[in-house]
């Protein structure tokens, strides 16, 4: 079972180009999250679905969009790149359950360089 | 405001122990991870408490006092493969996680 994918790996964008991150879980969670992490700072998060169908802003949505059209791929897109989107960017998903202690699984990372 | 506090970064000998703290001040409280994440990888699950106490996972525990706001992780007989960061989490009441910035743990022979 693969888990949580993300594509591409890496990725150097110059700035006012548009992007889009993917991911792709096959676990059957309902729940999916987009973080952004930067050195020094705790994982933000940037999107979040609890269901296909459904999206939410976070903590710093601004610059991000998500569409969220099956429980599989949560994709992620820059409309327009500036430098200091530059990061590391993880998806994540988890089982959405009554209570609080829903494990995050997340993805390997891309890390995005904007010039 | 919402803030999760922890300590930059620790140094710890091989085969010693060692506890990270963490400190968090959250709208709401409905419960707390712990994550290891190591240098260009992912955080992967330590633990997680919602009860005040000691959780015991072979050489990890997580302690949490909720009236304090305090947990702390205990890592026992360190190995060099503990050198990480130490993520802690709280999830508030939204059940969104509040993430501290980690503790990066630096581990000597």
């Amino acid at each position: 079972t693969a888990g949580i994918t993300q594509a591409p790996t890496s990725q150097i964008l110059a700035a006012g180009r548009s992007m889009t991150l993917r991911c792709t879980q096959d676990m059957r969670h309902n729940a999916m999250y987009w973080y952004r992490q930067d050195l020094g700072l705790g994982l933000r998060l940037i999107h979040y679905s609890n269901t296909a169908g459904t999206t939410g802003k976070g903590e710093v949505p601004d610059g991000y969009s998500v569409s969220r059209a099956n429980t599989d791929d949560f994709p992620l897109t820059l409309a327009s790149a500036v430098p200091s989107q530059t990061s590391v960017y993880f998806c994540a998903s988890s089982s959405l359950s009554s209570g609080g202690g829903n494990e995050q699984f997340f993805g390997p990372g891309t890390r995005l360089t904007v010039l | 405001g919402q803030n999760i506090d922890q300590p930059t970064e620790m140094t710890a000998t091989e085969g010693a122990i060692v506890q990270i703290n963490c400190t968090y001040q959250t709208s709401g409280f409905n419960g707390l991870f712990w994550y290891q994440q190591h240098a260009g990888e992912a955080p992967t699950f330590l633990s997680y408490n919602v009860l005040d106490g000691l959780e015991e996972k072979g050489r990890f525990s997580s302690f949490l006092s909720r009236s304090k706001g305090y947990s702390y992780l205990l890592l026992k007989e360190l190995q060099m493969k503990d050198s990480a960061s130490y993520l802690c989490a709280v999830v508030d009441s939204n059940y969104q996680l509040i993430w501290g910035a980690g503790t990066k743990l630096i581990i000597k022979p």
